[in-house]
């Protein structure tokens, strides 16, 4: 079957780095997403990884090891406005089907 | 550069009525197109892919169907709504050969 876990909820203060770690089998793979989504608003892409390694973009860096079937999407310098859900989602074919995690909520506090 | 349209933002709706959510998209030609589903508190839940003009994909059985009448045009419709089609539909695009998708704004359905 299809699974793609990610936790449900990490707190982190302002100015602090914040680590979701997600894990994922699936039947197929052809890249894993990270998306941002804020409360009551549609997701926006992070990131994109297809080869093993560290992609970074700003504030964010993602992390992929193919081989463990793992990722993660490293916030650093949180921001009151990093306060959001964030997806995790595995190309799982060539058609472009997504399968997302459930999501993992990250508060910030001051 | 492109955009994607969804409408109406929200929408109530009695159980057993009719559903139809429009999505539309605009600086892109024959992109590929999704309806999602976000119940509360869930992952996003893939509902229809389409490649092209009348090609429809369907990922899971279900009480709903969709329609790409137009290159840029993909709507989702029901017959007759349940309480379980309640949730948040969102809408997206990719460019053929890429693998990005872009979410529309969504439509938040709630069936009573």
């Amino acid at each position: 079957g299809q699974n793609i876990d990610q936790p449900t909820e990490m707190t982190a203060t302002e100015g602090a780095i914040v680590q979701i770690n997600c894990t994922y089998q699936t039947s197929g793979f052809n890249g894993l997403f990270w998306y941002q989504q804020h409360a009551g608003e549609a997701p926006t892409f992070l990131s994109y990884n297809v080869l093993d390694g560290l992609e970074e973009k700003g504030r964010f860096s993602s992390f992929l090891s193919r081989s463990k079937g793992y990722s993660y999407l490293l916030l650093k310098e949180l921001q009151m406005k990093d306060s959001a859900s964030y997806l995790c989602a595995v190309l799982a074919d060539s058609w472009g089907k997504l399968q997302f995690g459930s999501g993992t909520q990250v508060v910030v506090t001051p | 550069s492109q955009t994607i349209h969804q409408w109406p933002a929200t929408l109530v709706q009695p159980v057993g009525s009719p559903l139809s959510l429009e999505c539309t998209v605009e600086g892109t030609s024959n992109p590929n197109l999704y309806w999602y589903r976000q119940a509360a508190g869930r992952g996003l839940q893939l509902l229809f892919y389409s490649v092209g003009i009348g090609q429809i994909s369907s990922e899971v059985p279900q009480n709903l169907s969709a329609s790409r009448p137009q290159d840029r045009q993909f709507i989702l419709s029901s017959k007759k709504l349940l309480l379980s089609d309640s949730g948040f539909y969102l809408c997206a695009w990719s460019v053929p050969d890429t693998d990005t998708q872009y979410f529309g704004p969504g439509t938040r359905l709630t069936v009573l």
